[in-house]
């Protein structure tokens, strides 16, 4: 089955400065990996999407870049702000078993 | 649009006891999907409905979980009986379709047994 493994498990920065979490998956046969946000006593909320016919996708200060031959995909969160901080979680799956499979998730903590 | 709503937000039980999660999907939703967190983990996939069916129920991690979506609308989750290691957040989602399409999370119903 698949397997993403997601780094790093926490991300400190400040305020203005980028922030950057990739994930890896292993199965080839994915083809749509979903990003999710979840603010603390939340819900998980879909902040961004790439396919597999697509090498990345924006959406204002966020972006989503994916590499099939590597298998890897990251989110970039330019211009980062205090709510930001949420923990984040990348997705896979394959169009034909549409359940997700998700990384352990990133904390990111942007300070002021 | 409403979105997902998960009954309850929380409940404690204790050990051997029972309980039974409930999931309303968005409306026109024909896909609903169970997911479990266990503390510190990632979220891991338990359960997969299309419409009334089950699709996947690969997920389940064991008999004493029991899904129902009878008449294709709301599901529910039944733990009976709980154990300890049963304790995390259980999130529902849905979609509007089959193929890799995005899926909308509930807020989740904590679990906690003890």
């Amino acid at each position: 089955g698949e397997n993403v493994e997601q780094h790093p498990s926490t991300l400190s920065v400040q305020e203005g400065d980028s922030a950057v979490i990739k994930c890896t998956y292993s199965d080839s046969a994915s083809n749509y990996f979903p990003w999710y946000k979840q603010e603390l006593g939340k819900r998980p909320q879909l902040i961004i999407d790439i396919r597999s016919n697509v090498g990345e996708k924006k959406d204002q200060r966020i972006a989503v870049t994916l590499n099939k031959t590597a298998k890897h995909f990251s989110l970039h969160i330019t211009e980062t702000q205090p709510e930001d901080s949420a923990v984040y979680f990348c997705a896979a799956s394959n169009s034909g078993y549409s359940t997700l499979t998700f990384g352990k998730g990133t904390m990111l903590l942007v300070s002021p | 649009e409403a979105g997902v709503t998960q009954f309850p937000s929380h409940s404690v039980i204790e050990k051997g006891q029972t309980v039974t999660l409930r999931c309303d999907p968005i409306s026109g939703h024909d896909n609903l999907y169970w997911y479990r967190r266990v503390m510190g983990k990632e979220i891991k996939f338990l359960l997969h409905f299309v419409k009334e069916s089950k699709q996947d129920e690969s997920g389940m991690p064991n008999n004493r979980f029991l899904a129902e979506r009878t008449g294709g609308t709301y599901s529910t989750l039944k733990v009976q009986p709980a154990e300890l290691e049963d304790s995390g957040v259980y999130f529902c989602a849905s979609s509007p379709n089959l193929s890799g399409s995005a899926q909308y999370f509930g807020p989740g119903t904590r679990l906690t047994v003890l």
